[in-house]
This record gives C-alpha cells, structure tokens and sequence, in this order.
C-alpha cells in the first residue's frame, strides 16, 4: 500500500523566516510527487515533481525531489502571514489501474505570526 | 475561483435523510473525482470518473452513490448516512491520467 508521511505536522514561525517542510513516501511504481496548499477550503496546485535533483522555484517556494532516498522538500523563504496554510504531499501511482490517483500525506499546518 | 465549482458549500442531514452533492467543473477536463477529508487524516480518494466511466470506487460504503452523466458533471448521492461520515467532501478534475488535479472549495458535510 502506498504511503506519504509528512513532516512536521504543524510549525509555527514569525514572518520571515524560512521553512522546510518534508514530505517521505512508499509508493509501488512512482510517478510523481505533489506539493499543495490548503488555506480554507480548496486545495491549490502548487509544484508536481517527477525527475530526482531538479529544483522546481515559485517566487518564494521551492521544492525538489530525492528519488532514491524516496522524499522531497518544500522551501519557504521570507514567510508571509498568507503563507499560513495546510501544506499538503501526494504521491501517484504509475499504475495501469490507478487512473490520477493521488496518496496525500496528512499534511503539515504552518503558522505565520506577524 | 478554481474552476471546480461544488454545491451546497454546507450541508447538515439526518441520518434518514437522502441528498446529493454537486460538481461542476468548467475547465474541459476527461476525468472527474471525489475526495473525503475528515479531520486529522489524509485526503482519501472515493472515485475516479473518466470519460465518464468509473474507474476505481476504493470500496466506499454503498450509502455513496456517484453519478457522471457527461464529462463535466459529477454527482454524489448521500442516504443513510452514519456521524462519522460527517467530512468535507471534495471534488476534483483532472485532464489525463498524469495531470495535477485541480480542486473545488468542497461541501463541508455534518451528519446528525
């Protein structure tokens, strides 16, 4: 069975910081990881990782994948109150039958004070 | 906006009660989703429409019932609902197999 285990479950820090959320999986015939985030209801796209080392940059988000140690990070760089949100890591499944199945992690509840 | 518009944003029913949930997604995708989110555990995936065929439904409880009727709609019919079903129920799209899904604001749901 698939799993995604993200880490830490929730953070709290004051606006400009910088965070790194960790986001480890098991997953049969990897595909690819993907980075979401959550703030009240819907959850945003935010990177979708599929080669090892190769870092993927959005304004003050990063993220990059380690294949072989099976993990990736999520980078956050002078934190805004609007990054206060769920950070969410799914993984699919490159299976035949596994029609855009994602395995979510439970996600990761940062905190940005001012 | 997202582009995945789901209805009732709220809804409370009895454990009698029969309702269905709606989605709505307008951005031309082939495949459709519905996602549970209960507190303090993972996104679970429900079903999978694609090409408005079911492709997966993970062995939900039959007092779920989806229905496709075109590649744009998605609908989930709720009867005899127990408490612990109460969640925010999710529904997303995607445009193929590899594609990220795009989600909607969901129906946060309290079974009573």
């Amino acid at each position: 069975e698939d799993k995604v285990v993200q880490s830490p479950l929730s953070l709290v820090v004051h606006e400009g910081d910088t965070v790194t959320l960790n986001c480890s999986y098991e997953v049969t015939n990897f595909r690819s990881l993907l980075w979401y985030k959550q703030e009240k209801k819907a959850p945003t796209f935010l990177f979708m990782l599929t080669s090892s080392g190769i870092e993927k940059k959005s304004g003050r988000l990063s993220s990059i994948l380690d294949k072989k140690e099976l993990f990736s990070i999520l980078n956050i760089t002078a934190t805004q109150t609007g990054d206060s949100a769920i950070y969410l890591c799914a993984v699919t499944n490159a299976g035949g039958t596994s029609y855009g199945k994602l395995t979510f992690g439970q996600g990761t509840i940062l905190t940005v004070h001012p | 906006e997202t582009g995945v518009t789901q209805t009732p944003r709220h809804l409370v029913m009895g454990m009698t009660n029969k309702k269905s949930l709606k989605c709505e997604q307008h951005l031309g995708h082939n495949a459709m989703y519905w996602y549970k989110q209960s507190a303090k555990k993972p996104l679970e995936l429900m079903f999978v429409y694609s090409l408005e065929e079911r492709v997966e439904n993970n062995s939900v409880p039959s007092r779920f019932s989806p229905e496709c009727p075109n590649s744009s709609h998605l609908f989930l019919h709720l009867h005899t609902l127990q408490p612990e079903d109460s969640a925010l129920y999710l529904c997303a799209s995607s445009h193929d197999r590899v594609s990220p899904l795009h989600f909607g604001n969901g129906t946060r749901l309290t079974v009573t």
